[in-house]
């Protein structure tokens, strides 16, 4: 079975700050890892991926997230906050295997003040 | 063009009545899902086509029956609808069944009066 947690249901930051999103899972086998954006009423939109290559991985705007087995995490982080970054940050993990299930976490809502 | 769109955006009904949902994805992928988002934005996915065939089954209700005619469609029929059926149902697609890289619709808000 597999679970993800995400810490932190809402996190406020000041544009230009540093975006932390914390994100730990649970997988019997090696996971593959995921980060997906929803903008309001939109659908999610996939922002980087770990598929056990390199650890440290970098995804679209600016944002990077890095591969942490010993600790099992999959954090997020931007550097510098833009406003257009306000929304809700899911982190997934699936097995990558055949009949590949991803499973999500409850989602981390981004609040970004001026 | 939208890659993976779904029909209708908004559905608004009494309880007890059928509805139905359509997805159709023009990526040529070959596998697609549907997931449930509820009031507290937690995604479960509901159902995975491979080719038409039907791969992912999770503890969803039997009024809850998918329909794959090909595999650019997958829509989502509903019976008997129930209050709690009330959510945001969103329809993906990826380019195979072991990648988790999925590319999502823009959601179908339903709402069980």
């Amino acid at each position: 079975a597999q679970s993800v947690t995400q810490l932190g249901s809402h996190v406020s930051v000041s544009e230009g700050a540093l975006v932390l999103l914390r994100c730990n899972y649970s997988s019997s086998v090696p996971p593959y890892l995921f980060w997906y954006v929803q903008y309001p009423n939109q659908g999610l939109q996939l922002l980087l991926k770990y598929t056990s290559a390199a650890t440290l991985v970098k995804g679209i705007n600016g944002f990077e997230a890095e591969f942490k087995k010993s600790e099992t995490s999959f954090h997020l982080t931007k550097p510098s906050a833009h406003m257009s970054d306000a929304a809700e940050y899911f982190c997934a993990v699936s097995r990558g295997a055949a009949g590949n299930k991803l499973t999500f976490g409850g989602g981390t809502r981004v609040l970004v003040k001026p | 063009d939208t890659a993976v769109s779904q029909t209708p955006k908004y559905l608004v009904t009494q309880m007890g009545n059928d509805k139905s949902i359509k997805c159709e994805q023009n990526l040529g992928h070959d596998t697609m899902y549907w997931y449930k988002q509820d009031s507290k934005k937690f995604l479960k996915i509901m159902f995975s086509y491979n080719n038409k065939e039907l791969i992912i089954n999770e503890t969803v209700p039997n009024r809850f029956s998918p329909k794959s005619p090909d595999k650019a469609h997958l829509n989502l029929h509903i019976n008997s609808l129930e209050l709690g059926d009330s959510a945001v149902y969103f329809c993906a697609s990826s380019q195979d069944r072991d990648t988790g890289e999925l590319f999502f619709g823009e959601g179908s808000r339903l709402t069980v009066l």
